[in-house]
């Protein structure tokens, strides 16, 4: 059964920082690795995917996947107060339609 | 683009309760989920569905019966609410399998006396 872990569990970063956020997974046939991101009272909604070792830049964002140590990790560069939300992980193996989600890392930017 | 609906937004209930919840979606997405989702953690998937009559068990299907009647819709339903419990049932959809964007809807809201 996949295991999918974040750390950390919360992170507060000034406006401007660079915020890091990882994810780790269990199950080495992963083959979907996913960012999404849910501001307070609101639906989750899908920032960024990777399917293959190595990083991905979109905007201010970017993923780094590393299969073999299981690994992957959000980063956002210039992080805005608009940034502040819950951001979770998501992971699936090419055998299954199950999507694993992560226990989730709170990020707030102050001002 | 599309929308997702749930109804209702919120649910109180006695233990014991059956209680359902409803989903609606007009993406025209093959695959629906059910996600628990407490005190703003993570989700735990409890059911999906990758077509019309199909239901796939999820980690957290104990306790829960889903039905997929329609392709547009999906329901979930408490068999039996615990005293207590308070959770956000997330619904969503995904164009066909595990690696495509879910689409989430906005929640029902569930708190049982």
């Amino acid at each position: 059964q996949q295991k999918v872990q974040q750390s950390p569990e919360s992170l507060i970063v000034p406006e401007g920082a660079m915020t890091s956020l990882n994810c780790t997974f269990s199950d080495s046939a992963s083959q979907y690795f996913a960012w999404y991101r849910q501001h307070s009272g609101k639906a989750p909604k899908a920032l960024m995917s990777i399917f293959s070792n190595g990083e991905k830049e979109e905007g201010r964002f970017t993923i780094h996947l590393n299969k073999a140590s299981l690994h992957f990790s959000l980063h956002i560069r210039d992080s805005q107060p608009s940034d502040s939300a819950l951001y979770l992980c998501a992971v699936a193996a090419s055998n299954t339609n199950k999507v694993v989600f992560g226990t989730g890392t709170r990020l707030q930017v102050l001002p | 683009g599309g929308i997702i609906t749930q109804t209702p937004k919120f649910l109180i209930g006695q233990e014991g309760q059956k209680l359902t919840l409803k989903c609606q979606q007009n993406f025209n997405h093959d695959t629906m989920y059910w996600y628990r989702q407490d005190s703003g953690k993570g989700l735990r998937l409890i059911y999906y569905s990758i077509t019309e009559n199909d239901l796939q068990k999820g980690d957290l299907s104990e306790g829960y019966d889903a039905s997929r009647e329609k392709k547009s819709s999906f329901s979930l339903t408490v068999t039996s609410a615990q005293k207590n419990e308070m959770a956000v049932f997330l619904c969503a959809s995904s164009i066909r399998q595990y690696q495509d964007t879910q689409y989430f809807g906005p929640g029902t809201r569930l708190l049982v006396l």
